[in-house]
């Protein structure tokens, strides 16, 4: 059972519309994160998040912002969406610190027109 | 950044066959993770290694903690069907990265035709 939520699972938009992706874990984990994946696989890491009010970029540049109001939610955001942003987006969270590894949602895939 | 070199990329599996994959790294890593991504899926943790030479296993599923901390594999044996799908290796690395996993680029498993 996934404590860990993505909505939607699919999406396609056109160009210049703004999307939010959903993110929500039901595990009281301190840390967040927001990968996207390539259809070469490789995950990128984007944003990432060690609590309320914290948000940090991360190795992969991009275009999109993230907010944390609640520690259980973490919501990413275009504000004007391109095909360059079709992609597999993942979310996934961790307690702060311990070693046992993330666990991802089942992913938005994001398709722009 | 650090870097994890994951092989092989690919690999084409007859049922029953033994499977073997590998992470190696120039850098120490303290903790090291497989995980196993299902298409339209997150990935989900399989095995997590925490000490130099841990050899652990996950019923068909075999993995070791290099004794250098610079590497580890994996091993499946006995292959089914459902093993089909992206393994990624992560490692904590012991010298930052913001206390986040580095992943592998990940060994995309598929049925021979």
């Amino acid at each position: 059972e996934a404590d860990i939520y993505q909505t939607p699972r699919y999406l396609v938009i056109g160009t210049g519309k703004k999307i939010t992706l959903e993110c929500s874990q039901t595990m009281g984990h301190d840390k967040m994160y927001w990968y996207q994946q390539d259809p070469g696989m490789e995950l990128h890491l984007i944003h990432y998040s060690y609590g309320v009010n914290s948000t940090e970029k991360g190795d992969l540049s991009s275009e999109s912002t993230v907010s944390r109001i609640r520690t259980e939610h973490f919501p990413l955001t275009l504000e004007s969406a391109r095909p360059s942003h079709t992609s597999q987006y993942l979310c996934a969270s961790s307690e702060l610190g311990h070693p046992y590894g993330y666990t991802f949602g089942s992913g938005t895939r994001l398709t722009v027109v | 950044g650090q870097q994890l070199n994951q092989s092989p990329q690919s690999m084409f599996i007859q049922e029953g066959e033994d499977v073997s994959m590998n992470c190696t790294s120039s850098s120490i890593f303290n903790t090291w993770l497989w995980y196993k991504q299902d298409p339209g899926e997150g990935p989900v943790l399989l095995i997590a290694l925490y000490k130099a030479g841990e050899l652990t296993s996950n019923g068909r599923l075999t993995a070791q903690f290099g004794i250098t901390r610079k590497d580890s594999f994996l091993n499946i044996s006995a292959s089914i069907p459902s093993d089909v799908g992206i393994y990624f290796c992560a490692g904590l690395f012991m010298g930052g990265s913001q206390g986040n996993l580095i992943f592998g680029k990940g060994t995309k498993l598929s049925v021979k035709p």
